[in-house]
């Protein structure tokens, strides 16, 4: 069975601080996505990783996979407020049946507050 | 492009009532999924399908749980007779196939409480 762990689970941090949220998960899957929920609100998708070595960025945020190790980061460069929610990474388990899509895994996510 | 419609947006019942919940997915999206997120925890598959077949209800409970997939579009989530630890949001998301690169999209959400 698939297990996805994020770390840590809550943050606070400083504005203006740099820091790294950390996904593992436990069986091979080549492909991840980093979401972003907002409280209250539904989940809006920040990246697809796709395969190993792939590097994604947008603004303050960057997301890297390593499929080999079976970790995705999550980096946040000099935070500021608009960052705070709650982060999931969710991992992609391929189904052993011909012709059907994977099924995806979240994990617990990481509930990032920033102080201004 | 229009994204994926749920109904109603909160719901409250009494332990032991039915109720339903109903999600039309992004047009041309194959796959739907149904997800449980019990506040705090991360979303928790209940149910996915491919068009209107059932690809995996492994973590659905299927005693009180039930969804369909009529015609391979909307898909309406029942729960019978619901209890308190069923108080979740309950969000529907659709995708494209696999080989086509993209994520799951989401929509708002049906919060239930059940009292």
């Amino acid at each position: 069975e698939l297990k996805v762990e994020q770390n840590p689970l809550f943050l606070s941090m400083q504005e203006g601080k740099n820091y790294t949220i950390y996904c593992n998960y436990s069986t091979t899957s080549d492909r991840l996505y980093w979401y972003r929920q907002d409280p209250g609100k539904s989940l809006e998708s920040l990246f697809v990783l796709l395969s190993n070595g792939a590097v994604k960025q947008e603004g303050r945020l960057m997301a890297s996979l390593d499929t080999k190790a079976r970790l995705s980061t999550l980096h946040i460069t000099a935070a500021v407020h608009d960052l705070s929610a709650t982060y999931f990474c969710a991992v992609d388990l391929t189904l052993p049946i011909m012709n059907r899509d994977d099924k995806i895994i979240f994990g617990k996510g990481t509930r990032l507050h920033i102080l201004p | 492009e229009a994204g994926v419609a749920q109904s109603p947006r909160y719901k409250i019942i009494e332990k032991r009532q039915s109720v339903a919940f109903w999600c039309n997915p992004i047009s041309g999206h194959a796959t739907l999924y149904w997800y449980q997120q019990i506040l705090g925890q991360g979303p928790k598959l209940l149910i996915q399908f491919q068009n209107n077949g059932v690809v995996d209800d492994s973590q659905l409970p299927k005693d009180r749980f039930s969804a369909e997939r009529l015609k391979g579009v909307d898909s309406t989530l029942k729960i019978q007779p619901a209890k308190l630890e069923d108080s979740a949001v309950y969000l529907c998301a659709s995708s494209l196939p696999r080989a086509l690169n993209t994520e799951a999209f989401f929509g708002q959400g049906t919060r239930l409480t059940v009292v």
